[in-house]
């Protein structure tokens, strides 16, 4: 069974659109994250729920708006995408909002826009 | 600010040839000290926590190690199989983030 599961995978769209990446969890975990991957890997938090609570919302331009229809679940809808967004983004889950526990990960959505 | 740094960028190693990995931190309040792997096209998957300066886990081939300003993953005898990305990140008190480094990429020739 997969832990953290992400879809699509891969999600090629053009400017101006507007695009959601979904997120579920069955691993019982009460905080959800949103995460940007770069071309050079690295990785930057956008978004955070603690059981449907939005906790960390960086600074992300608002066209980026996340969703937690229950602790299990976790989507992010993307309005007017521009070139700059294309990345892979992870969807990861961890027990408690306190961090003392290592991240899961899903295994990423790569979006292209063109 | 908290800061987290990972070096070298990318390393190549002939197989069988021992190394360590580097992640130097600037932090306040560290909870936690993460390794990851990350093959391609997936996402990072957990190797290892530290939670406090002196500690030391092991896993195979693995070994991570934490003092109070850095950590670094050792790689004894590696096979093609350990090349990846691998990643460390740290958790600080009352940040709620983990923060990421960017990562060492890698190779392992056979």
């Amino acid at each position: 069974d997969t832990a953290v599961s992400q879809t699509p995978k891969y999600l090629v769209t053009q400017m101006g659109n507007d695009k959601s990446i979904k997120c579920e969890q069955n691993l019982g975990h009460d905080t959800m994250y949103w995460y940007k991957q770069d071309s050079k890997k690295f990785l930057k938090i956008m978004f955070s729920y603690n059981n449907k609570e939005l906790i960390i919302n960086e600074t992300v331009p608002n066209r980026f708006s996340p969703k937690s229809p229950d602790k299990a679940h976790l989507n992010l809808h993307i309005n007017s995408l521009e070139l700059g967004d294309s990345a892979v983004y992870f969807c990861a889950s961890s027990p408690q909002v306190w961090g003392n526990s290592p991240l899961h990960f899903g295994n990423g959505t790569r979006l292209t826009v063109t | 600010e908290d800061q987290v740094t990972q070096s070298p960028e990318a390393l190549r190693l002939q197989e069988g040839e021992s190394s360590s990995l580097n992640c130097s931190y600037t932090v306040s309040g560290l909870r936690g000290l993460f390794w990851y792997r990350q093959d391609p096209g997936k996402g990072p998957e957990f190797l290892f926590t530290l939670y406090s300066a002196g500690e030391e886990k092991e896993k195979e081939r693995l070994k991570a190690t934490l003092t109070k300003k850095e950590s670094f993953l050792h790689i004894t005898a590696p096979k093609p199989e350990d090349s990846a990305t691998y990643l460390c990140a740290v958790y600080t008190s009352g940040t709620y983030k983990y923060i990421f480094g960017t990562g060492t990429r890698l190779k392992v020739l056979a």
